[in-house]
């Protein structure tokens, strides 16, 4: 049974620090990995998906990258804002039978001004 | 909008009584999905359906949940009996497919359905 692990829990940085989440699931047969923020009481906003056959994937201030044989996501934020105060979450989608998703419980960002 | 929709966006249900959450994914979409999040937790999957086919449905706490996607659009979670550990988020995704295109799996949140068993 996939099981996806996100560290820290929560995290509180002064605004213009950069910064790293971390993911690591416990099957590496993986199709791919995608990470979200979640506003409170509303859905969940895709921000980065990485194919399991890819290392990184960018947009914008975001960075995430994908070491699939240990089983590790990092999620870099550059040059954090205010705006960025969210929850982030990693989801795994595993490669095999109906290729069921797993996600982790997040870790609770909030940037201080 | 373009965006996956659910209804009721809240839902304050007594003990017992039979509840039913909807979704509509973006229109298009083959991959449907449902997930139950729990405060303070990442969401859980519940189950998948690929056009109206439920491919997977392990995720289901009990057989008191039921979903069904008829017509490969719109579906309807339903929660017979309703207990208070069902009080959560119920989350709907959908996604254009699946396969080596990255853009293809993405996956697309609705706002999610608030259910509150008292």
């Amino acid at each position: 049974k996939q099981e996806v692990t996100q560290i820290p829990a929560a995290l509180s940085v002064p605004e213009g620090e950069n910064l790293v989440l971390n993911c690591s699931f416990t099957d590496s047969a993986i199709y791919n990995l995608q990470w979200f923020r979640q506003d409170p009481g509303k859905g969940l906003t895709s921000l980065l998906l990485i194919q399991s056959s890819q290392r990184e994937q960018t947009s914008g201030r975001l960075n995430a990258s994908l070491d699939k044989s240990s089983g590790r996501s990092t999620l870099y934020i550059a040059a954090s804002q205010p705006g960025d105060s969210a929850t982030y979450l990693c989801a795994v989608r595993d490669s095999g039978g109906y290729q069921k998703v797993t996600f982790g419980t997040g870790t609770k960002l909030q940037v201080i001004p | 909008g373009a965006g996956v929709s659910q209804s009721p966006r809240y839902k304050v249900a007594k003990r017992g009584q039979d509840v039913a959450l909807r979704c509509d994914p973006i229109s298009g979409h083959v991959s449907l999905f449902w997930y139950q999040q729990a405060l303070g937790q990442g969401p859980e999957f519940l189950t998948y359906f690929q056009n109206e086919a439920q491919l997977d449905k392990s995720g289901l706490p009990s057989d008191r949940f039921f979903a069904e996607r008829p017509e490969g659009s719109v579906s309807t979670l339903k929660i017979q009996r309703t207990q208070q550990e069902d009080s959560a988020v119920y989350l709907c995704a959908s996604s254009l497919a699946w396969g080596e295109i990255r853009v293809a799996n993405e996956q697309f949140f609705g706002p999610g359905t608030r259910l509150t068993v008292l």
